[in-house]
């Protein structure tokens, strides 16, 4: 079972701030997903990042793709109240399989 | 756009019953999935299929069936409820695959008491 480790579990920001969310894997993996889940709901794709070394922007946040393909980071710039949520990244391998991360829990403080 | 539906929302079980979690979707995806959220533990996965008549084990498939007779419905059955499978379950399906994103339905919280 390939073990996706994220950190931190939890983050609690003041509004404004900027923060960074890791996923790090011993294991390789053929592209990396980023979810993001509210309360009583399934998760949402936010990004697929697929090629060592690449950089994703959606808005405010930033998605890199270790250049070994075995971890990946979530950056947000001037966090707000609504980007509070657990964030979950999935790595894929060859088998059809996507292994999910424990996740990161982040409140955003107005 | 209705995406993955998952019925019920909540249901409390008695150990030994059995019952089935249901789930369609209306994007033609060929893949489905099945997983569990347990708090801490991340997603774990049931039992996929990747097409009608097609369905095969995950990490987790023990205590668990499922069928796939419709590109659209992918029950996931429990027989002989037990504690263990307290938790949240959420169907997923793919058109592609498991390299490119999942949409998930809204889940069902089962406890069994």
């Amino acid at each position: 079972t390939q073990l996706l480790e994220q950190s931190p579990q939890f983050l609690s920001i003041q509004e404004g701030e900027n923060l960074t969310v890791y996923c790090n894997s011993s294991s390789v993996f053929s592209s990396l997903q980023w979810y993001r889940q509210e309360p009583g709901e399934g998760p949402v794709l936010l990004v697929t990042v697929v090629t060592g070394g690449e950089v994703k922007k959606l808005k405010r946040l930033t998605f890199q793709f270790g250049d070994a393909r075995k971890d990946s980071s979530l950056h947000i710039t001037a966090a707000q109240p609504g980007d509070t949520g657990l964030y979950l990244c999935a790595g894929a391998t060859g088998a059809n399989n996507l292994f999910f991360g424990t996740g990161t829990r982040l409140t955003v403080i107005p | 756009n209705a995406g993955v539906t998952q019925t019920p929302k909540f249901r409390i079980l008695k150990i030994g019953q059995s019952m089935t979690l249901q789930c369609t979707q209306d994007m033609n995806h060929n893949y489905m999935y099945w997983y569990r959220q347990d708090p801490g533990m991340g997603l774990k996965l049931i039992y996929y299929s990747v097409g009608a008549g097609i369905t095969d084990k995950g990490e987790v498939p023990n205590g668990y069936n499922v069928s796939r007779s419709t590109t659209e419905d992918f029950p996931l059955r429990l027989e002989l409820a037990a504690p263990s499978q307290t938790s949240v379950y959420f169907c997923a399906s793919s058109f592609t695959g498991q390299g490119h994103g999942y949409t998930f339905g809204s889940g069902t919280r089962l406890t069994v008491v």
